[in-house]
């Protein structure tokens, strides 16, 4: 089945860590996203690529890094400089311009 | 800059009761209007995609419209199931980048 795989689902990280959340996606699309959900804020953009090799800073980017190495994949990693990782990430991807973006059932990261 | 905003944040329904949510948003040239539905925990699931003003879509007890300025999403009869958060975005020809609201909570009471 064509889609996008996240893992973990449920990460826990100690204070002045760094970790990385795994995309995967088999849709051949060639759009990425990362974004941070907090109660009551929304979907906010982290990080976006369009093409394999080449990502953009999205709103909130800082403490967060990339990479677009394939084009089936986009790791997030959350570095001990941002100041409140606790929050559900999500990545998407989508087709061509104004086509649908699909979602991965996140990961759900928790500072302890 | 593209803005999306959904009313009413939360509402609460009887089972049967029909409803509408709202979308509005400001673009640069739109390019799709996307409706999600998202349930606790879980990513978004895709739902619709609307293209022009005066164009319809509709999955079972759920129908979206789309204006010049604005989507609504009717649910009609709706049932415990439907509870869930629905997300309305765009993408513009501005930028590719859909751009969300902040999504309408609904519980449906049986």
């Amino acid at each position: 089945d064509g889609g996008i795989t996240q893992s973990p689902k449920y990460l826990f990280r100690k204070e002045g860590q760094n970790v990385t959340l795994s995309c995967e996606q088999n849709l051949n699309h060639d759009a990425m996203y990362w974004y941070r959900q907090d109660p009551g804020q929304g979907l906010r953009l982290i990080y976006y690529s369009q093409i394999v090799n080449d990502f953009q800073k999205g709103d909130i980017a800082e403490g967060y890094s990339v990479s677009r190495e394939k084009k089936e994949s986009f790791p997030l990693t959350v570095t001990s400089a941002q100041k409140n990782p606790t929050a559900f990430y999500l990545c998407a991807s989508s087709g061509p311009t104004g086509t649908e973006a699909f979602f991965g059932q996140g990961t759900r990261l928790t500072v302890v | 800059e593209d803005q999306v905003t959904q009313s009413p944040e939360a509402l609460r329904l009887q089972e049967g009761e029909s409803s509408s949510l709202n979308c509005s948003y400001t673009v640069s040239g739109l390019r799709g209007l996307f409706w999600y539905r998202q349930d606790p925990g879980k990513g978004p699931e895709f739902l619709f995609t609307l293209y022009s003003a005066g164009e319809e879509k509709e999955k079972e007890r759920l129908k979206a419209t789309l204006t010049k300025k604005e989507s609504f999403l009717h649910i009609t009869a709706p049932k415990p199931e439907d509870s869930a958060t629905y997300l309305c975005a765009v993408a513009s020809g501005g930028s590719y980048i859909p751009t969300f609201g902040r999504g309408t909570s609904l519980i449906v009471h049986p």
